[in-house]
């Protein structure tokens, strides 16, 4: 066990709808990184956060967005879904960032695997 | 952005055997992060190793960082140790961090 929750574990849903998953980060940790999963990407970072900034954006469509709240907990925010947003999303997070950002070890969680029908 | 290419694809072993997995970048990393991902889908940090050699019970790794090029090393396999391997780099110049397209083990009983 990581450290890292994230909920729902599962969620299946239609195109067009929004979703919203949630993610709580390690106990101390300041970092929060998003990934998203699909068997034609491979894992790509989506952004990153860190005490509630944004810090670093990699490949994340306009229509996702994501935010990290004061109590240091982030949620990722999909809408207009498509049916190529299927795919296993996942929250990690680290103690702090330095340099570039990604200097630090990061610890993944579980995952919410999307089904967008 | 940067490159990383890891080698094999595929792995197949008898249990017992070692084997050793490889991850090429393209350009200077200060981050570079060994995972496993079990059949179930949970991505496990086995090490973080920017530079140096590391050893956690049957696994080490070695990072090459002037070469770029780092290798995991599994010794004794088990066939809990079936899944799939991603080495991942972050750049002093780049703002992000990068995932190889992994490693899938397999290990027969």
């Amino acid at each position: 066990d990581s450290g890292v929750t994230q909920t729902p574990k599962h969620l299946i849903t239609a195109t067009g709808q929004r979703v919203t998953l949630r993610c709580s980060p390690r106990s101390g940790d300041l970092s929060v990184y998003w990934y998203q999963q699909s068997l034609d990407q491979g894992l790509q970072f989506l952004i990153q956060y860190y005490n509630g900034e944004e810090r670093a954006k990699g490949n994340i469509l306009e229509r996702f967005s994501a935010q990290q709240f004061p109590d240091l907990h982030s949620e990722l925010n999909l809408s207009s879904l498509e049916l190529g947003d299927s795919a296993l999303y996942f929250c990690a997070s680290s103690e702090r960032p330095s340099g570039s950002g990604f200097t630090d070890t990061q610890y993944f969680g579980p995952g919410t695997r999307l089904t967008v029908l | 952005g940067i490159q990383v290419e890891q080698s094999p694809p595929d792995l197949i072993l008898q249990e017992g055997a070692n084997s050793t997995l490889r991850c090429n970048f393209s350009d200077s990393v200060n981050n570079l992060q060994w995972f496993h991902q079990n059949p179930w889908g949970q991505l496990i940090n086995l090490f973080y190793i920017p530079s140096g050699t590391k050893q956690n019970g049957r696994l080490s790794a070695t990072t090459v960082a002037t070469e770029r090029y780092s290798l995991l090393y599994i010794s004794s396999s088990q066939t809990t140790d079936s899944g799939v391997y991603f080495c991942a780099v972050g750049g002093y110049n780049f703002n992000k961090f990068y995932f190889g397209s992994g490693t899938k083990l397999n290990v027969k009983p």
